[in-house]
């Protein structure tokens, strides 16, 4: 069976301050992996999607940028932290030409 | 642009009774939609499917329907129990490549005991 890691579950940093966040899946080859951002009492905004090794797709021009390092890994960068970048981050993935996604546990990132 | 919409952002109802949580949806080309269930603090769960070409499609205790002449979507819960607390999103893919979706912005649904 698959399984979608996250971490760290929750992260308080700096404004100014470097990120990466990680995930990784388990049990699956070529996924395709989103990384998606949840305001408070909001809906699910994508942020960047991925089909392949090297491949990343920006869906919002902002201050992140997303690595795929691995096949199953998708990584979550950024240099310097905004307080409008606090949120719920959700990494997803799904089978190569697959609808449903499947969603990771997320990260509670607050900037302070 | 495109988007879809949930048109309560909260529904309470008593347990046992039935839910409907209502979806709107502005992309006529859109060919599937997804209903995910979301609990506290956690990410969404995959509830259930149904593609453009279907009217209605049940499941475990949940039935999705689909009226593609007004674009509308409702996820219905028959016996709501106090474990489907949570907000529930609809979702659609828009075609094209990475099968990305789209989500609407949520309903809470809270079940009075």
């Amino acid at each position: 069976s698959q399984t979608i890691h996250q971490w760290p579950a929750t992260l308080v940093q700096p404004v100014g301050s470097p990120l990466s966040l990680e995930c990784t899946v388990e049990g699956t080859s070529n996924p395709n992996l989103y990384w998606y951002r949840q305001a408070a009492g909001r809906g699910l905004q994508l942020l960047f999607y991925s089909v392949g090794i090297g491949q990343i797709s920006s869906e919002v021009p902002q201050n992140l940028s997303a690595s795929r390092p691995q096949d199953r890994q998708f990584i979550l960068s950024s240099k310097k932290l905004l307080l409008s970048d606090s949120g719920f981050y959700l990494c997803a993935w799904s089978f190569n030409r697959d609808r449903e996604q499947y969603f990771g546990p997320g990260t509670r990132l607050t900037v302070t | 642009g495109e988007s879809v919409g949930l048109h309560l952002p909260t529904l309470s109802v008593q347990e046992g009774d039935n839910s409907i949580i209502n979806c709107a949806y502005s992309n006529s080309a859109s060919d599937y939609f997804i209903w995910y269930k979301q609990e506290s603090g956690k990410g969404p769960q995959f509830i259930i499917d149904i593609r453009s070409n279907m009217d209605k499609r049940q499941g475990q205790r949940v039935t999705v329907l689909l009226n593609k002449t007004v674009k509308h979507l409702s996820l219905q819960i028959a016996a709501t129990q106090p474990g489907d607390s949570a907000v529930y999103f609809c979702a659609e893919i828009l075609t094209g490549g990475g099968n990305k979706l789209t989500f609407g912005t949520g309903t809470q649904l809270k079940v009075e005991l």
